[in-house]
């Protein structure tokens, strides 16, 4: 088993770029979610997924879409980057957290992301 | 609000001694509580958690965890330490957002273990 992978490990964008990352998950986790990590701040919830076709807003939306087409997969896309963007951008996985279960998140290994 | 506070940026530790990495929430209803371990340039590793029962939680790597209701704390133990424990230490709550769960994560703890 991979896990959770990210692609790309690394990326450097102008500002008004945009692009996606990639997460990819091969446990048949239901929740995936996406989250940045910036310093001091610990790790903030863009976006999350309950389920193939659903996805939800997190704590720090603005900026960004997902999509979840394919259970494994969660895109995660910046339409125009700007530098208050650059952050490390960390995916996760989990079993079915119904209202009263909590599963422990799985993460991958991050995507360290620049905007100039 | 449901958040989670981690009082400490740095914790310096000698090898062999015994290490305490706080943490303190505030959440409605039960706490699900988890501890987070991250390496440098590596994603976050899960370490233990606590969801109900006894109050001291076991966890990998020979760490521990104490829940304490009446402080609302869960602190991360680990009776002797290793140079090799030195990292970004990250206590998380669960929380609930309309019917589903998410995770509130403190800002981190730097753990230093020097030899």
């Amino acid at each position: 088993n991979a896990g959770v992978t990210q692609t790309p490990k690394f990326r450097v964008l102008k500002t008004g770029q945009s692009m996606t990352l990639l997460c990819a998950q091969d446990m048949n986790h239901e929740y995936m979610y996406w989250y940045r990590q910036d310093p001091g701040m610990g790790l903030r919830l863009i976006h999350y997924s309950v389920g193939e076709g659903t996805t939800a807003k997190g704590e720090v939306p603005d900026g960004y879409n997902v999509s979840r087409l394919k259970k494994q997969n969660f895109l995660l896309g910046l339409e125009s980057a700007a530098p208050s963007q650059t952050s490390v951008y960390f995916c996760a996985s989990s079993y079915n957290g119904l209202a009263g279960v909590q599963y422990e998140q799985y993460f991958g290994p991050g995507t360290r992301l620049t905007v100039t | 609000a449901q958040s989670v506070a981690q009082p400490e940026d740095q914790v310096n530790v000698a090898e062999g001694n015994p290490l305490t990495v706080k943490c303190t929430y505030s959440v409605s209803g039960n706490p699900y509580l988890f501890w987070y371990v991250q390496y440098p340039n590596r994603g976050l590793q899960f370490l233990l958690k606590y969801i109900t029962g006894d109050n001291l939680v076991k966890g990998s790597y020979g760490f521990e965890a104490e829940f304490n209701k009446s402080q609302t704390s869960f602190h991360l133990k680990k009776p002797s330490a290793l140079v090799s424990d030195s990292a970004l230490y990250f206590c998380a709550v669960r929380a609930l957002s309309g019917g589903y769960n998410k995770l509130i994560f403190g800002a981190g703890t730097r753990l230093a273990v020097h030899p």
